[in-house]
């Protein structure tokens, strides 16, 4: 079974700095892919970047970019330029490409934006 | 861009009765959605994949007598609370994918809060 762990419960970031979501996964699988969903108050469930394993590359999105660790199995999330609207819990999240589109999620990092 | 939709957003019901959730794909057809629940302040937690046209999965540990899954079209879900308990208290937010294909993105719906009285 995988497992994906967040060590940070929560975080609070200046508005404009750059604040940095660890996240770590065990899995004996070489095929998958990793997400990171925003949720805000909502409750809403937002994809904010997409990681497939076999790419070295590190996946960005605007403001937001990963550093994929894949030896290390790690896969932090970078939110550059903070702003209000980025204030969310952030879940980490994995899919083994074998099993469809389950989603295995980690604890969630709350993070607050501070004006 | 796809959209999946929840009904109800939020119901009240008394212990012992049942609700029915519903979940569809609003501009897509969906051969597999998916329904997960959150307890506050907690993450997600897969109960089970809604097969269209057949039986879902339920994952370990979830009692499939008392969450009942039906996926009659390839747009709509629905999951039952059968006997509802305070403990079921949840949110329950369900997911899919337009085509099933592995690089789509999944779309979520916007959750449904149920409190148990």
């Amino acid at each position: 079974a995988q497992t994906v762990t967040q060590s940070q419960p929560e975080m609070s970031v200046q508005e404009a700095e750059t604040v940095t979501l660890s996240c770590t996964y065990d899995t004996s699988e070489n095929n998958y892919y990793l997400f990171w969903y925003k949720q805000p108050p909502s409750r809403q469930m937002i994809l904010v970047i997409r990681q497939e394993a076999y790419k070295q590359q590190n996946a960005t999105e605007n403001r937001f970019s990963v550093n994929f660790q894949k030896a290390a199995k790690s896969f932090s999330l970078k939110i550059s330029d903070s702003q209000l609207g980025d204030t969310a819990m952030y879940f980490c999240a994995f899919m083994r490409r074998a099993a469809g589109n389950k989603l295995t999620f980690g604890g969630g990092t709350r993070v607050l934006v501070k004006p | 861009g796809a959209v999946v939709s929840q009904h109800p957003s939020w119901v009240i019901c008394k212990s012992g009765t049942s609700v029915k959730i519903e979940c569809r794909s609003l501009d897509f057809q969906a051969t597999t959605m998916f329904w997960y629940r959150q307890f506050p302040k907690q993450s997600l937690m897969l109960m089970a994949t809604s097969n269209e046209g057949s039986k879902a999965t339920y994952e370990q540990g979830v009692e499939k007598d008392k969450f009942l899954i039906n996926h009659a079209s390839l747009t709509l879900s629905t999951l039952t609370v059968t006997s509802a308990h305070p403990e079921d208290s949840s949110f329950y937010i369900c997911s899919a994918t337009p085509g099933g294909i592995y690089n789509s993105p999944l779309h979520f719906g916007n959750g449904t809060r149920l409190t148990v009285t």
